[in-house]
């Protein structure tokens, strides 16, 4: 079975400054998806990033990017310029690559404070 | 688009009771997923449907939990009856079909609020 786990329950960073939230995964599968999503305090789930495992390049989108890591499952979300708007709560997940499945299997959440 | 509607955002009501939630995915979408969420058990998937068939129940947590997909643009998560426990936000997400570009991606509604007395 997969799992998925992210260790910091709570972090904070000063506004403009960058901070890296971590998460591992378990997993025998080779083709699967990668994703963050971020929960503010409307508990919308908002999708941040996703990547594929096939590709080896990290991705990125704005000012947030991965740093993947297949060998170690390692997962890492890394916000640049922290922003405000930013503060909420993460959840990485973990998807299967059949287009057949679809159950994501999520983190228990780190809870990131913005300060001003 | 309007993305993935879920109606009632907010429900309470007394143990015993029967409670429906209802979800419109994004139009186009063929796969319909409901999780919950609590503080003990975080995001946990319920049940998904592929083409308004249901594909993977095990995560239903028992027989008072049920869930319909009469048709693409409509589905319903029922609880009968409902106890304190099942106090969560239950999230509707849905994702579009094999062969389109996107297609792992699960896009969430605003969720509801369920708080059983």
């Amino acid at each position: 079975a997969q799992t998925v786990t992210q260790s910091q329950p709570e972090m904070s960073v000063q506004e403009a400054e960058t901070v890296t939230l971590s998460c591992t995964y378990d997993t025998s599968e080779n083709n699967y998806y990668l994703f963050w999503y971020k929960q503010p305090p409307s508990r919308q789930m908002i999708l941040v990033i996703r990547q594929e495992a096939y590709k080896q390049q990290n991705a990125t989108e704005n000012r947030f990017s991965v740093n993947f890591q297949k060998a170690a499952k390692s997962f890492s979300l890394k916000i640049s310029d922290s922003q405000l708007g930013d503060t909420a709560m993460y959840f990485c997940a973990f998807m299967k690559g059949s287009s057949n499945t679809g159950k994501l299997i999520f983190g228990q959440g780190t809870t990131l404070q913005v300060k001003p | 688009d309007a993305g993935v509607i879920q109606s009632p955002r907010h429900e309470v009501t007394e143990m015993g009771q029967e409670v429906t939630l209802r979800c419109k995915p994004i139009s186009g979408h063929n796969s319909l997923f409901w999780y919950r969420q609590t503080m003990m058990r975080g995001l946990e998937l319920l049940i998904y449907f592929n083409n308004n068939v249901p594909i993977d129940d095990s995560g239903m947590p028992e027989d008072r939990f049920s869930a319909k997909m009469p048709n693409a643009s409509f589905s319903t998560l029922k609880i009968q009856p409902s106890e304190p426990r099942d106090s969560a936000v239950y999230f509707c997400a849905s994702r579009t079909r094999p062969g389109h570009t996107g297609v792992e991606t699960q896009y969430f509604g605003p969720g509801t609020r369920l708080l059983v007395l």
